[in-house]
């Protein structure tokens, strides 16, 4: 399994600030992803995280809020821009850790964000 | 498109057995995943299924049907330690997960 590091591990942040979010894996990983888990929800992916290229966002997600860096394989960074209290939420850093192309995700433990 | 089901909670005895269905829909599919999430913690791994029937992994076992859009998971002697959130997953493009909305265990004594 792959250990995973975030930090921070939580924040309260002032609104219109903007906070970047670091993970670090002990290994080489080729999938990265960020995830959000908003107060008493499920998970919800962000983006995929791409080394050496733009990252891929989902639907409802764009760079100018969320901008992402992978600048190697065993890291990553997710910002979030211009915070407002509805951003208060947990991000989670997960990798693909299972067999080649099962999907299984080990997940870091995961950013606590409070907007003010 | 891609939709996950399952209940939003569930409540049982502590030594009981438990089941926590998934019904999902998607234009491709590529396994089912099962995930605990304690509260305040990251989600773990719990299960794969991609092949149809039963898979044992000690008091928890997860069963597929491919054909029918269908999942659960078995929680046998259950331990006041279960109460938890249970998610169902699963990958579609590029392997990124998606997750339904979890169930939310609570384990009485």
């Amino acid at each position: 399994s792959a250990v995973i590091s975030q930090k921070p591990s939580r924040d309260i942040c002032q609104r219109g600030t903007s906070l970047t979010i670091q993970c670090q894996v002990d290994s080489q990983v080729t999938m990265m992803f960020w995830y959000r888990q908003q107060p008493g929800q499920s998970l919800t992916l962000i983006a995929t995280a791409n080394q050496g290229s733009e990252a891929t966002y989902e639907s409802g997600f764009v760079i100018d809020k969320f901008p992402i860096s992978r600048p190697n394989l065993t890291f990553s960074t997710l910002t979030v821009s211009n915070m407002s209290p509805e951003d208060s939420s947990i991000y989670l850093c997960s990798v693909d850790w299972g067999a080649s192309g099962t999907g299984e995700l080990f997940f870091g433990e995961g950013s606590r964000l409070t907007v003010l | 498109g891609q939709n996950i089901d399952q209940p939003t909670e569930m409540t049982a005895t502590e030594g009981a057995i438990v089941q926590i269905n998934c019904t999902y829909q998607t234009s491709g599919f590529n396994g089912l995943f099962w995930y605990q999430q304690h509260a305040g913690e990251a989600p773990t791994f719990l299960s794969y299924n991609v092949l149809d029937g039963l898979e044992e992994k000690g008091r928890f076992s997860s069963f597929l049907s491919r054909s029918k859009g269908y999942s659960y998971l078995l929680l046998k002697e259950l331990q006041m330690k279960d109460s938890a959130s249970y998610l169902c997953a699963a990958p579609f493009v590029g392997n990124m997960l998606t997750f339904g909305g979890g169930t939310r265990l609570m384990v009485k004594p």
